[in-house]
């Protein structure tokens, strides 16, 4: 079964500190691993598609990259407005099926 | 606004009573996705249309639950009898696909479901 595993649950970072986001997986076949950013009382906004290992995708201040079993999401000088549940999932190639399967998400805070 | 629009934002109803949700997706898209959401965890697949076929059905999607998109156009979303389980938020999506291209899902706001 596909699985997606994401840690830390809660990050908290001060304005300028920058970090990193785990996300581990285990997928019958990689279509795809999706990065979506999550603010409260909405629904999930695309970031990036990654398709295989190596490849990198940058978009401000956010960089993500996949390696055979996971991915991270960098995030370098973060400001407050950053700060959402970050959610991984990804794509299986193999049954044939569309689904995304998502982690729990990483809930990150940016203090000023 | 363009976007896709999810009505109603927010449902409370009792045990047992019929529930339907309503999706507009972003008018050229022909894949429309439902996902559903409990606190603290990711979204989880429930079915999804390419036009106004549905070629996905998850497990989870039980008999109670039902959903149509006619004309490949708005879909709707009914759970009959509801239980205190089916409280969630339930998300729907659309996307742009073709062999070509790459699966960039679009998510509205969701419908909040609270059974009573």
């Amino acid at each position: 079964e596909d699985q997606v595993t994401q840690s830390p649950e809660a990050l908290r970072l001060q304005e300028g500190e920058s970090s990193s986001l785990n996300c581990s997986y285990t997928v019958s076949g990689l279509r795809g691993l999706f990065w979506y950013r999550q603010d409260p009382g909405k629904g999930p906004e695309f970031l990036f598609t990654l398709y295989s290992a190596g490849e990198e995708k940058e978009k401000e201040r956010l960089k993500a990259t996949l390696t055979k079993k996971e991915s991270f999401l960098h995030i370098t000088a973060p400001k407050p407005e950053d700060s959402a549940t970050y959610l991984c999932a990804v794509q299986a190639r193999q049954g044939g099926s569309e689904k995304l399967v998502f982690g729990k998400g990483t809930k990150l805070t940016v203090n000023p | 606004d363009t976007g896709v629009s999810q009505n109603p934002r927010h449902k409370i109803t009792k045990r047992g009573q019929n529930v339907t949700f309503r999706c507009d997706p972003i008018s050229e898209h022909n894949r429309l996705y439902w996902y559903r959401q409990t606190l603290g965890q990711g979204p989880e697949f429930l079915t999804y249309f390419q036009n106004e076929a549905q070629l996905e059905k998850s497990r989870l999607l039980s008999d109670r639950f039902s959903a149509e998109r006619p004309k490949g156009s708005f879909s709707t979303l009914e759970i009959q009898r509801t239980e205190q389980g089916d409280s969630a938020m339930y998300l729907c999506a659309s996307s742009s696909w073709t062999v070509a291209t790459n699966e960039k899902l679009f998510f509205g706001s969701g419908t909040q479901l609270s059974v009573l």
